[in-house]
């Protein structure tokens, strides 16, 4: 098993620009998540999913869209790149929600100029 | 709002000397896990505590859930340089939601 996988690992970005960040999992988890880390503030959670189809805003949601159409892949777009949106960006993915063991992905290193 | 804070939030010690860094919640937890994050790295999961009063063992880590279950420890004895990291603590949002509030952690640095 690949685990939890993130791509790309590190992208530049002007402001204003789109993108998307992948994440994908092979264990077939059904619950996947966002979080963004920031020096000092720890984890932040953006959107989570509980299930293909089901998505639902975390504590920092804003700037942030997400879509789970399969088990397997939750894609995390920006829409109009800000500043303020960089940071380090990790996937992660447990069974079935946030009493199970989390397991994060490598991460994605996003700076915006 | 739900605040999981944790202390310090650094500390830098001598090889061989011991660490504890502490939890608290502003809410009582229905269970805590911990997480080390490795410089560069992605967190891995340590363990999850969920009975009032827990201790668990793991080599030289001692994680501990309070007896009111808003607060937790980890300990670390005699460190080594394979400890430095960052060690993170977190719990469920409470309200039904079904996600995780991370503490800012606590990055723990040792000196050979």
């Amino acid at each position: 098993n690949a685990g939890v996988t993130q791509t790309p690992k590190f992208q530049v970005l002007k402001t204003g620009q789109s993108m998307t960040l992948q994440c994908a999992q092979d264990m077939n988890h059904e619950y996947m998540s966002w979080y963004r880390q920031d020096p000092g503030m720890g984890l932040r959670l953006i959107h989570y999913s509980v299930g293909a189809g089901i998505t639902d805003q975390g504590e920092v949601p804003n700037g942030y869209n997400v879509s789970r159409s399969t088990t397997e892949d939750f894609p995390l777009r920006l829409l109009s790149a800000a500043p303020s949106q960089t940071s380090v960006y990790f996937c992660a993915s447990s069974r079935s929600g946030q009493q199970e063991t989390q397991y994060f992905g490598p991460g994605t290193r996003l700076l915006v100029l | 709002g739900q605040q999981v804070m944790q202390i310090p939030q650094y500390q830098h010690v001598q090889e061989g000397e011991d660490f504890t860094t502490y939890c608290n919640s502003s809410t009582t937890l229905s269970n805590i896990q911990w997480y080390k994050q490795r410089p560069g790295g992605h967190p891995v999961f340590l363990i999850q505590l969920v009975k009032s009063g827990e201790v668990k063992k793991q080599k030289r880590l001692t994680f501990q859930f309070g007896e009111a279950k808003k607060n937790s420890s980890l300990h670390i004895t005699a460190t080594q340089t394979t400890d430095v990291g960052t060690y993170f603590c977190t719990g469920p949002f409470s309200g039904g939601y079904n996600k995780l509030i991370f503490g800012a952690g606590t990055r723990l640095a040792v000196h050979p």
